[in-house]
């Protein structure tokens, strides 16, 4: 059972916006930066969205993060096969004293 | 550009200490957080542990009595050893190197399947 909740799959067709929702609490998302990672199985995690909103050099402009209180959320627009992926979302826990994720979302381009 | 290999043993006994370095190229270890992360089969991601270059550390409380994370800088290497394992230790491992602003991992290996088995 993951800290952060996140829903087992969602889909979308080439070229919809999908968004995936993360929901944690006052001791994870509601108090502390939320971040998002993009695995495909077989090789390493990638880095999509850092405190809250921001994306690293070379993410494309077509995904976007936000959050509101104790819920964050993802989005990917205009998507493309190569948006199959698990993404997870993390953020440091104040109990645990240390990063917490979500279960992932499998992402299926129909 | 800086990449992380994860490397060690795929299979591991019961009741015997799970050891994994991960090797740090094009870059340095020195001024980062370097940490384990491991996925069980079916299952989601759970951060194991971190070390500061210098080798202050910190583990999840679940696996601490069980986990020690060592930084060699000499050789960019990382290493994680986690004794007593059971079927349940069964995961792939993932080393990462961790940002202290905003806590996010920004740079991953690919990870290595560790197999918990007699």
């Amino acid at each position: 059972q993951s800290v952060l909740t996140q829903p087992p799959s969602v889909s979308g067709a080439p070229r919809q916006r999908v968004t995936i929702s993360c929901s944690g609490s006052s001791s994870n998302v509601g108090n502390n930066a939320v971040n998002w990672y993009q695995h495909l199985p077989g090789k390493a995690p990638k880095l999509l969205i850092y405190a809250d909103e921001l994306l690293p050099s070379g993410v494309s402009d077509r995904l976007s993060a936000s959050k509101s209180g104790a819920s964050a959320s993802l989005a990917i627009s205009g998507l493309q096969s190569e948006d199959e992926a698990d993404y997870y979302c993390a953020a440091w826990d104040d109990s645990l004293k240390g990063p917490v994720f979500g279960g992932g979302t499998k992402l299926t381009v129909l | 550009q800086v990449q992380l290999q994860e490397s060690g043993p795929a299979l591991v006994k019961p009741s015997e200490t799970l050891s994994l370095t991960c090797t740090v190229s094009g870059g340095s270890i020195s001024s980062y957080l370097w940490s384990w992360i491991r996925q069980p089969p079916g299952k989601g991601l759970e951060w194991i542990g971190y070390s500061y270059y210098s080798g202050n550390t910190k583990s999840n409380p679940s696996l601490r009595s069980r986990v020690s994370i060592s930084v060699e800088t000499s050789k960019n290497q990382f290493s994680l050893k986690l004794n007593s394992v059971t079927a349940a230790d069964t995961a792939v491992y993932f080393c990462a190197r961790l940002i202290l602003n905003y806590w996010y991992f920004d740079l991953w290996g690919r990870g290595t399947l560790v197999t918990v088995s007699s």
